[in-house]
């Protein structure tokens, strides 16, 4: 069965720090991996997605993922912080128990990220 | 602009009332979703509807009820038997290619007392 951890439900970095958060994943098949971005009261924005190819995926605000099978990871990064990244990030894994076309995902628990000045 | 249309954002019932949300979308999108979120446990899938007309349990169905008689909508009504209503409620649409992400409404939140 798929499921996904993400490591740490809060993160704190100082505006011009590294951002990482950290996100592991199981599944018995080949995973189409996503991260998505939620502000207070607002539903979620997709960051990035892996699905084939390039394990290093770059997606919007200038955050990037690496797909490791070996390690099963998926960790979200950014260079550097900035204040408007202070947000909750979840990571998600395509949820293929049921087939059929539809692109149900299982969520992680989410990571709140804090960018102090 | 397309999107997703969740209403009302907030929503607050007695307990004992069904109350039903409203998930409206025009991207073109065959398949609808609607997640329920509490802090600290992420979203979990409540139902899912690939095509018009159909619609199939998610992970918590119980105590929800849905309907997809339109392309375009997929509302979603807490019933009195779910026990713990009072949540963060977001609707999700996708196209058909299975890696298609998922775009969100921007919720509703329910408040049931």
């Amino acid at each position: 069965a798929q499921s996904v951890t993400q490591l740490g439900s809060h993160v704190s970095v100082s505006e011009g720090a590294l951002v990482l958060l950290r996100c592991n994943y199981s599944s018995s098949v080949p995973p189409y991996l996503f991260w998505y971005v939620q502000y207070p009261n607002q539903g979620l924005q997709l960051l990035l997605k892996y699905t084939t190819g390039a394990t290093l995926v770059k997606g919007i605000n200038g955050f990037e993922a690496e797909f490791k099978k070996s390690e099963t990871s998926f960790h979200l990064t950014k260079p550097s912080a900035h204040m408007s990244d202070a947000a909750e990030y979840f990571c998600a894994v395509s949820d293929q128990r049921y087939g059929g076309a539809t692109n149900k995902l299982i969520f992680g628990t989410g990571t709140l990220l804090a960018v102090q000045p | 602009d397309g999107g997703i249309t969740q209403s009302p954002k907030y929503l607050f019932r007695k307990e004992g009332q069904n109350v039903t949300l409203s998930c409206e979308q025009n991207l073109n999108h065959d398949a609808m979703y609607w997640y329920r979120q509490d802090p600290g446990q992420g979203l979990r899938l409540i139902y899912y509807s690939q095509i018009v007309n159909d619609f199939q349990k998610g992970d918590i169905a119980e105590g929800y009820s849905v309907s997809r008689e339109k392309k375009e909508s997929f509302p979603l009504t807490v019933t009195s038997a779910q026990k713990n209503p009072t949540a963060f409620y977001l609707c999700a649409s996708s196209g058909q290619l299975d890696n298609s992400p998922l775009h969100f409404g921007n919720g509703t939140r329910l408040t049931v007392t």
